[in-house]
């Protein structure tokens, strides 16, 4: 069973706010990922993380940011969403060799 | 570039079997994996093959040939919880491309 968090589950916000998507694992994995997904789309990377202070930008990564202070937690922060911004954003990690476990997301809607 | 292809919808009965593939174009391959997802859910892991050859897990079995940069996903019994869609994926080193996904619908 795989241990991954996302909070919130959901989000509706304004234009121009900024806000953090959280992410934890409780499996010690070292390489975490955020993925965005429209609905019955296919997987976008936005970044991912090889371990501690270690980030690096996916093929979507403008206008958000992310950190790795910890090997559990993995937050993903857009500075100023639009509605552009809206989406399912999922964080994963991998374990064994091929293997990524996925959080439950977090559909946001920026009005 | 990188490039994964699968067929946008299957349409199977219950009790049936189904095939789904996958072909690839990537800058570097070190394996295929595939996910199952219900609407509203988030991906799950089937299976994962790194060498040619198939893997059977349960009703689900997986395809690799890499010399032909192509997979497979087998589901038999096909039951109507199955009903969901299927994202092969390629593990290009630390990092996965995904596929645009199979969406596969099981009648009664």
């Amino acid at each position: 069973e795989a241990d991954i968090y996302q909070t919130p589950r959901y989000l509706v916000i304004g234009t121009g706010k900024k806000i953090t998507l959280e992410c934890s694992q409780t499996m010690g994995h070292d390489k975490m990922y955020w993925y965005q997904q429209d609905p019955g789309m296919e997987l976008h990377l936005i970044h991912y993380s090889y371990g501690v202070n270690s980030t690096e930008k996916g093929d979507l990564s403008s206008e958000s940011t992310v950190s790795r202070i910890r090997t559990e937690h993995f937050p993903l922060t857009l500075e100023s969403a639009r509605p552009s911004h809206t989406s399912q954003y999922l964080c994963a990690s991998t374990g064994t060799v091929g293997t990524q476990y996925f959080g439950p997301g977090t559909r946001l809607t920026v009005l | 570039g990188q490039s994964l292809e699968q067929p946008s919808e299957v349409t199977a009965v219950e009790g049936a079997i189904v095939q789904m593939n996958c072909t690839y174009q990537t800058s570097g391959f070190y394996g295929l994996s595939w996910y199952q997802q219900h609407d509203g859910g988030a991906p799950t892991f089937l299976s994962y093959n790194a060498l040619d050859g198939l893997e059977e897990t349960g009703r689900f079995s997986s395809f690799l040939s890499r010399s032909d940069s192509y997979g497979y996903l087998l589901l038999q019994e096909l039951q109507m919880k199955d009903s969901a869609s299927y994202f092969c994926a390629v593990r290009e080193d630390q990092n996965f491309v995904f596929g645009p996904g199979t969406r596969l619908s099981v009648l009664p």
